[in-house]
């Protein structure tokens, strides 16, 4: 167990609706990070969160946003889904903002489907 | 230039074997290389990681062979075991303002040991 907690495990949801991820980085933990994991993409950066701030953006769609609470847990919100957003989402935590040096710890993920 | 390339896509062992998963980067302002590893159902889980500035690290039966020059990295498992059976990803993060936790991740590489 990595102590980050992800929910929900599982989403089923319709094209075109919105959904939030939620994610509770490990206690103590300062960075929040989320990642995409798709069969055609593999494992990709979306953005991360530092105390609240955002620190480093990947190729995280506009349709997509995130932000880190005053309690540092983070949420990751998806609209207008499409087909194409089925994956699984993966959040991650560490006590730095740098990789370099610093543990990583991911969550188990949540199962995203859009039908 | 923020590419990762890992090969082979899968590969199998017999146990007691060495298992060899290599890397490939372009970026020469990467300057982190972490190995992690997924079981089915699971996140990603540091492994073992290195900085550019050593050619090798070793970590009980994990190897991390590090070529500067050939932009290259590569992971060795000695004496593997079915237990070692997983997706081990290669990845990279670099020391820019901003970046410096996002991990690039390779495509991954299915390592089945065979008892």
């Amino acid at each position: 167990d990595s102590g980050v907690t992800q929910t929900p495990k599982h989403l089923i949801t319709a094209t075109g609706q919105r959904v939030t991820l939620r994610c509770s980085p490990r206690s103590g933990d300062l960075s929040v990070y989320w990642y995409q994991q798709s069969l055609d993409q593999g494992l990709q950066f979306l953005i991360q969160y530092y105390n609240g701030e955002e620190r480093a953006k990947g190729n995280i769609l506009e349709r997509f946003s995130a932000q880190q609470f005053p309690d540092l847990h983070s949420e990751l919100n998806l609209s207008s889904l499409e087909l194409g957003d089925s994956a699984l989402y993966f959040c991650a935590s560490s006590v730095s903002y740098r990789a370099a040096g610093n543990t990583i710890y991911f969550g188990e993920g949540s199962w995203l489907t859009v039908v | 230039q923020q590419q990762v390339k890992q090969s082979p896509q899968s590969l199998i062992v017999q146990k007691g074997g060495i298992s060899i998963i290599n890397c490939a980067y372009e970026n020469t302002a990467f300057d982190y290389f972490p190995w992690y590893q997924q079981f089915p159902g699971k996140g990603p889980a540091l492994l073992i990681a290195i900085r550019p500035d050593v050619s090798e690290k070793k970590e009980g039966r994990f190897t991390i062979s590090f070529n500067k020059s050939a932009k290259q990295f590569s992971l060795h498992i000695m004496d593997s075991q079915p237990g070692d059976s997983a997706t081990y990803f290669c990845a990279a993060s670099m020391l820019l303002w901003g970046q410096g936790g996002k991990l690039i991740f390779g495509q991954g590489t299915e390592l089945s040991v065979k008892p």
